[in-house]
C-alpha cells in the first residue's frame, strides 16, 4: 500500500515549457486534489476532484488543467510554464470518515519540486 | 472564503519547554486537522477535531477545538527535536462538497537539544 505517489520529485522548466505531474493513490478513495505550497502561504488549492468524471477550480487555477484519468489517477498540466509558478506541487486524496457529515481526512503525497527559469 | 489565522508563525525553544500553537478564524468549521510536515515530505495528518471543545491527546501533543468551532489549539509538552517541523491547521466548512479544505499559514517549530 503505497498510498498517494507523484512524479517527477524534481523538475526544472524553462519559461514557456510544459509538463504534466503525475498522481496516483491506491486507498480507493473517490477525492483528489492539487496543491501548491509556497512560503508563508500555506497550502493553497489549484483544482480538485469529487470522483471520477469530474474536476473543479480551487483556488487558484489559473495557468493549469487537470485529468481525472480514472479513480486511482488525477494528472496537473502546466501548458506554458511561468515563474510565478516556481512551487512545490502536492497531490492528495481524501475519504469521507463519517457518513451524512462533511469530515474528510487527506492524505497527501511527497510532492513535485518545481522550478521555471 | 474562509481564513484561518495561525501562530505563532515561527517557534525556536529548548528541548523540554512546553509551547502552544493557535489557529483562529471567524468563521465555523464542521472539523478541523493538524498536520505535521517535515522538509521534503508532504503534510501528514496528526487528528481531526469535529465537536465544539473537543480535547484530544496523541502522546505528548493536546488538540483542542474551540466551543464555537472558530478556532482550535495544539499543545506539545516536553518538546523534543523530533518534533522539529511544520504544523498546518486546516479546516472544512460545513458547507463544502467533497472534503476542500483551509489551510493556514502554518507555525515553523524548532526545537534544539
Amino acid at each position: 500500500n503505497a498510498g498517494v505517489t507523484q512524479t517527477p520529485k524534481f523538475q526544472v522548466l524553462k519559461t514557456g515549457q510544459s509538463m504534466t505531474l503525475q498522481c496516483a493513490q491506491d486507498m480507493n478513495h473517490n477525492s483528489m486534489y492539487w496543491y501548491r505550497q509556497d512560503p508563508g502561504m500555506g497550502l493553497r488549492l489549484i483544482y480538485y476532484s469529487a470522483s471520477e468524471g469530474t474536476t473543479d477550480k480551487g483556488e487558484v487555477p489559473n495557468g493549469y488543467n487537470v485529468s481525472r484519468l480514472n479513480k486511482r489517477e488525477f494528472s496537473l498540466r502546466l501548458e506554458s510554464a511561468a515563474p510565478s509558478q516556481t512551487s512545490v506541487y502536492f497531490c492528495a486524496s481524501s475519504e469521507q470518515i463519517r457518513l451524512g457529515q462533511t469530515i474528510y481526512e487527506q492524505y497527501f503525497g511527497p510532492g513535485t519540486r518545481l522550478t521555471v527559469t | 472564503t474562509q481564513l484561518l489565522e495561525q501562530s505563532p508563525q515561527f517557534l525556536s525553544i529548548q528541548e523540554g519547554e512546553n509551547l502552544t500553537v493557535y489557529c483562529n478564524s471567524s468563521s465555523v468549521f464542521s472539523s478541523l486537522q493538524w498536520y505535521r510536515q517535515e522538509p521534503g515530505e508532504g503534510p501528514v495528518l496528526l487528528v481531526t477535531v469535529v465537536t465544539g471543545g473537543e480535547v484530544k491527546k496523541l502522546k505528548r501533543l493536546t488538540f483542542q477545538f474551540g466551543d464555537a468551532r472558530k478556532d482550535s489549539s495544539l499543545h506539545i509538552t516536553a518538546a523534543q527535536p523530533g518534533d522539529t517541523g511544520l504544523y498546518l491547521c486546516a479546516g472544512t466548512d460545513s458547507g463544502t462538497s467533497y472534503g476542500k479544505l483551509t489551510f493556514g499559514q502554518g507555525t515553523i517549530l524548532t526545537v534544539h537539544p
